[in-house]
């Protein structure tokens, strides 16, 4: 069973740090990997999507990477911003799950203070 | 625009009753999805459907049904079986296959009275 894990739960950072994200996953058959945004009590926004034959995909201020063989990918976000403050999700397609679910990670809330 | 609509935002159930959930897109997306997210646990698929007439349980299933008639829409019925439906439902398309990145609606709250 395909399980994915964030790190860390949550972060706290002043206005113009540049930060890392960490997930994990325990298959590495997966067909992609997806990070999100998800601002309180909204819908979820698509950030990135890393297909499983791509190292690295970049919008903007993001950079996301994948190592599938190690479970791993991170979400790099360059000169935080308070509108950055937000919880991130990333999740896998594929990895022994039903054809296209995605199974999410529990997330990271981040904060970023001016 | 083009995107995904959920309605109602907020929703109230009392005990017994069955609610249905609207989950309407205009992206010509052939594949939709159901997931239901409770602080704490993260997002859990509930069902989905990769073409119209046709869907799946997902791994919360119980309690839950769902039609798929029409391509553009995909409503989620929560039955009475479920002993535990306060949480916030979200709803998303994708063209369709496994590779296909997945796009979200803003959300239904659900709280049982």
């Amino acid at each position: 069973k395909q399980e994915v894990t964030q790190i860390p739960a949550a972060l706290s950072v002043p206005e113009g740090e540049n930060l890392v994200l960490n997930c994990s996953f325990t298959d590495s058959a997966i067909y992609n990997l997806q990070w999100f945004r998800q601002d309180p009590g909204k819908g979820l926004t698509s950030l990135l999507l890393i297909q499983s034959s791509q190292r690295e995909q970049t919008s903007g201020r993001l950079n996301a990477s994948l190592d599938k063989s190690s479970g791993r990918s991170t979400l790099y976000i360059a000169a935080s911003q308070p509108g950055d403050s937000a919880t991130y999700l990333c999740a896998v397609s594929g990895g022994g799950t039903s054809y296209g679910k995605l199974t999410f990670g529990q997330g990271t809330i981040l904060t970023v203070h001016p | 625009d083009g995107g995904i609509t959920q309605s109602p935002k907020y929703l109230f159930r009392k005990e017994g009753q069955n609610v249905t959930l609207s989950c309407e897109q205009n992206l010509n997306h052939d594949a939709m999805y159901w997931y239901r997210q409770d602080p704490g646990q993260g997002l859990r698929l509930i069902y989905y459907s990769q073409i119209v007439n046709d869907f799946q349980k997902g791994d919360i299933a119980e309690g839950y049904s769902v039609s798929r008639e029409k391509k553009e829409s995909f409503p989620l019925t929560v039955t009475s079986a479920q002993k535990n439906p306060t949480a916030f439902y979200l709803c998303a398309s994708s063209v369709g296959g496994a590779y296909n990145e997945q796009f979200f609606g803003p959300g239904t709250r659900l709280t049982v009275l």
